[in-house]
């Protein structure tokens, strides 16, 4: 079982839309929830950091953690064309572990 | 804003030959790190550094793989008999403790034929 696991889509919405983002993961010692975003043949981006469950909102973004069900949602408001990227949710454990876990990402398109 | 470098941005190497990627951390940054992308695949962990050691790795970073960190900026990843199977993007990360988020270099990418 992959550990976090994303619908690598394609999602492609109009310009405007409320865009939704979901992931799950299976490693109940995840404390810390990022979601990335990733343009082609460029590093990943940091976009939201929580930690635990909860909602936190930055602009246009809100992420929610639900750790009861192991789900971990990105909502972007008034969606625009530079938008569309890869977008990555990804997972550190408690405990001090350092590695990051990444699942395999949603291809985002949102056409004008 | 400060962000985390890489070098070079592409490398083409022959099988079998050994390969330096350069990266420079962030400047207050303590804890360093080394994931790869294989196109179309997910970014994977390689490998974290932290007082001039490793403390984490995964079961890719195998006996051709090591890092280093010279001098007190650069943080780099060795790869000594590259296979073809080591093309990939590298990415190198930097966070400023423990449990920061990691900020992420615009990656290598290593071409091996």
């Amino acid at each position: 079982q992959k550990e976090v696991e994303q619908d690598p889509g394609p999602l492609s919405v109009p310009e405007g839309a409320i865009v939704s983002l979901n992931c799950t993961y299976s490693n109940s010692a995840f404390q810390y929830f990022m979601w990335y975003r990733q343009y082609s043949r460029k590093g990943p981006e940091l976009l939201m950091y929580t930690y635990s469950s909860g909602n936190k909102e930055d602009g246009r973004f809100t992420a929610q953690v639900d750790k009861s069900s192991k789900y971990i949602s990105l909502f972007i408001r008034d969606s625009q064309p530079s938008d569309s990227a890869t977008y990555l949710c990804a997972s550190i454990p408690s405990g001090g572990y350092q590695k990051v876990t990444f699942g395999t990402g949603t291809k985002l398109q949102v056409i004008p | 804003e400060p962000e985390v470098t890489q070098t070079p941005s592409h490398q083409v190497t022959q099988m079998g030959q050994e390969v330096i990627l350069r990266c420079v951390p962030i400047s207050n940054h303590l804890y360093f790190y080394w994931y790869r992308q294989i196109l179309g695949q997910k970014v994977e962990f390689l490998v974290s550094f932290y007082n001039n050691e490793i403390s984490e790795k995964s079961e890719i970073f195998d006996d051709q793989f090591s890092v280093e960190r010279p001098d007190g900026s650069n943080f780099t990843l060795k790869i000594r008999s590259t296979k073809l199977e080591d093309s990939a993007m590298y990415f190198c990360a930097s966070g400023e403790r423990l449990t920061d988020t990691q900020y992420f270099g615009p990656g290598t990418r290593l071409t091996v034929l």
